[in-house]
């Protein structure tokens, strides 16, 4: 069973620019979750998407987006990149949502804005 | 906002040791309590905890809840090199996780 694919792996922007990061869930998973992991946070809640909705989202500004496909596979957007958004970002993927069920986790993406 | 705080950030044990890793949470609207082993980059899933006083065990690992006192502990007997990791705990509720900090466990032989 293949787990949780992240991509890019890394990725060096420029403030100002967008980028946009995927993540494709364990087959049969419905819950995609992003998560913003930096030494001074820590692990901080960005969105989750079930079935292509998304059912909660943290406290981000409006600069991060994400979507989910039909397919279940997830994308995220960050515009307009500040220095502090370089962080570690990781998804998950659960059947029902990681509040009820066990989250698998990809390798993530090491994103640094310079 | 809920908070999670995890005591201590930072722990040093000799191999064999037994640890226990603190975990307390603020609730509005708790569903669960979550431990999280982070050895590299993905976290990996050790228990989720949803009912008060029952105790989960895997192997050398246990945790047991108190959602009276709104805390939680994460026990490692016999501990080995490779339980150094950070160890996660987070709150479920309303469709997202809050985590907290970490404990940074570092085991040496």
């Amino acid at each position: 069973k293949a787990g949780v694919t992240q991509t890019p792996r890394y990725l060096i922007k420029t403030r100002g620019q967008q980028v946009t990061l995927s993540c494709s869930p364990i087959s049969g998973h419905r819950s995609v979750s992003w998560y913003q992991q930096t030494p001074g946070q820590g692990l901080q809640f960005l969105f989750e998407y079930f079935s292509e909705t998304q059912r909660n989202k943290g406290n981000f500004p409006g600069r991060f987006s994400g979507r989910q496909f039909s397919n279940s596979r997830s994308e995220m957007n960050v515009s307009t990149l500040e220095l502090g958004d370089s962080a570690l970002y990781l998804c998950a993927s659960s059947l029902y949502g990681p509040v009820d069920t066990e989250a698998f986790f990809g390798q993530g993406t090491r994103l640094t804005v310079v | 906002e809920d908070k999670v705080v995890q005591s201590p950030l930072s722990l040093v044990v000799h191999e064999g040791d037994t640890v226990t890793l603190n975990c307390s949470y603020e609730v509005t609207n708790f569903r669960s309590l979550l431990w999280y082993k982070q050895e590299k980059k993905a976290p990996t899933f050790l228990f989720m905890l949803t009912s008060s006083g029952i105790e989960k065990k895997s192997g050398r690992l246990s945790s047991i809840l108190d959602k009276k006192e709104l805390f939680s502990i994460l026990n490692i007997t016999a501990t080995q090199t490779g339980d150094s990791a950070v160890y996660l705990c987070c709150q479920g509720g309303s469709e997202k996780l809050v985590f907290g900090k970490g404990t940074k466990l570092t085991v040496n032989p």
